[in-house]
């Protein structure tokens, strides 16, 4: 079966445009996650979801970025406005869900550039 | 405040030697700890589980421990290959619930023919 996969693979925006990245799970996770990853630096958490319910939004920067799974599948993040601080790469993971198996299976990733 | 780290310098190492990378954690109190390893351009990869009444697991070449009263678990891998070579992230879980996991800044690994 298909792994995790996101588009675009690359997105440059200018500073002030608004961008929306998908994610399309693994058939059948439950949670789905955000995460979004600077240079150098190990995947930072942005939201959570289970099935279709926003469980956690602890992670996101600003109200400038909104997610959403309406379906408990796909997935949507969506940056307002974008900052030159939002560069980076935005990785999307889904989980099975259970207590049998906490692993997550990430995506490759969305490399977002703001110039 | 809550803090997890990894080795921050880069290892480098000789093929066929084991390579011991560390994650430490403060006010955290995880059940379980995961490692990943991420390549360029792509995303983490899901490698090992250990979990707080495991002291040790291992499968293939890759070993985990963890002592959860030095907050601390070790990453070795044995007979190294410079197919080894990447980046290699611990994950703790804060809430213990499978929900969003917390990152070490990860370690990059080198493995010279």
């Amino acid at each position: 079966g298909a792994g995790v996969s996101q588009s675009p693979r690359y997105k440059v925006a200018k500073r002030g445009q608004d961008v929306a990245l998908r994610c399309d799970p693994i058939s059948g996770h439950v949670s789905l996650f955000w995460y979004q990853q600077a240079l150098g630096q190990g995947p930072e958490f942005l939201t959570y979801f289970q099935n279709e319910a926003q469980l956690d939004k602890s992670g996101l920067p600003s109200d400038r970025f909104f997610a959403e799974r309406p379906e408990g599948s796909v997935s949507t993040l969506k940056i307002q406005r974008t900052q030159q601080e939002d560069s980076a790469v935005y990785l999307c993971a889904s989980r099975a869900g259970g207590i049998s198996s906490y692993e997550q299976y990430f995506g490759p990733g969305t490399r977002l550039t703001v110039t | 405040s809550q803090k997890i780290e990894q080795n921050s310098e880069a290892l480098n190492i000789q093929e066929g030697k084991t390579a011991t990378l560390t994650c430490n954690y403060t006010n955290y109190s995880p059940a379980y700890l995961q490692w990943y390893r991420q390549d360029p351009g792509r995303g983490p990869v899901f490698l090992l589980l250990i979990r707080e009444n495991e002291k040790e697991k291992r499968k293939e070449r890759l070993k985990v421990t963890f002592d959860t009263t030095l907050k601390q678990s070790l990453f070795h891998i044995t007979a190294s290959q410079p197919a080894d070579s990447a980046t290699y992230l611990c994950a703790l879980d804060p809430n213990n619930q499978g929900g969003k996991l917390i990152f070490g800044q990860g370690t990059e690994l080198s493995v010279k023919p």
